[in-house]
């Protein structure tokens, strides 16, 4: 079955510190997206890409940056982990813009 | 820019209740969409509306897209302890980049005491 999956589940990684969070999807679709969830914030766009080589920048990117070098996968990168960015990440994807977007379980990050 | 207000924020369940939350907005959206996060986990859509006074059922739930196309409503019906979770509405990010969803902040379902 098509899915979208995200690695790994849980990290531990102090300030300074250069992190990598892995979203792949077997669906094929053209957009995907990381947001971060945070208690009193909801979900908040980090970075989107509408597909390969594209990649734009949401509501938070500061301090994050992506990649989108094939369909199936939209890594995104820390560049210098600061504590504000302990959160818990969710990568999604669509077939279609604005519409139903699927998500991947979630990675848990906290910075020390 | 558009926001979604969830209400209410939080609510406590109690097994066989009705329960009813709203999602509105300043903003007309043509596409409402509901969605439900167990703990631990990513949202996973509920039922999705694309037409002003459309109701759409999925088991106990169901979904209204509202007539002025500015809200709409989730209800559940003799709720079970399986449905604690936070549930999000969301629609097309129209003040943005219209190929992106905008979510509400949620309403977070949790058992009475």
């Amino acid at each position: 079955d098509a899915e979208i999956t995200q690695s790994p589940r849980h990290k531990i990684t102090e300030t300074g510190r250069q992190v990598t969070l892995a979203c792949h999807q077997t669906w094929n679709h053209n957009n995907m997206f990381w947001y971060r969830q945070d208690l009193g914030h909801g979900l908040r766009l980090i970075h989107y890409s509408y597909g390969v080589q594209d990649t734009n920048k949401g509501e938070v990117s500061d301090g994050y940056s992506v990649s989108r070098s094939n369909t199936e996968d939209l890594p995104l990168t820390l560049e210098s982990a600061a504590s504000s960015q302990t959160s818990v990440y969710f990568c999604a994807s669509s077939i279609t813009q604005g519409n139903v977007q699927f998500f991947g379980p979630g990675t848990r990050l906290t910075v020390l | 820019g558009q926001q979604l207000n969830q209400s209410p924020q939080s609510m406590f369940i109690q097994e066989g209740e009705d329960v009813s939350m709203n999602c509105t907005s300043s903003s007309i959206f043509n596409t409402w969409l509901w969605y439900k996060q167990d703990p631990g986990e990513g949202p996973v859509l509920l039922i999705a509306l694309y037409k002003a006074g459309e109701l759409t059922s999925n088991g106990r739930l169901t979904a209204q897209f509202g007539i002025t196309r500015k809200d709409s409503f989730l209800n559940i019906s003799a709720s079970i302890p399986s449905d604690v979770g936070i549930y999000f509405c969301a629609g097309p990010d129209y003040g943005g980049s219209q190929g992106n969803l905008i979510f509400g902040k949620g309403t977070k379902l949790s058992v009475k005491p």
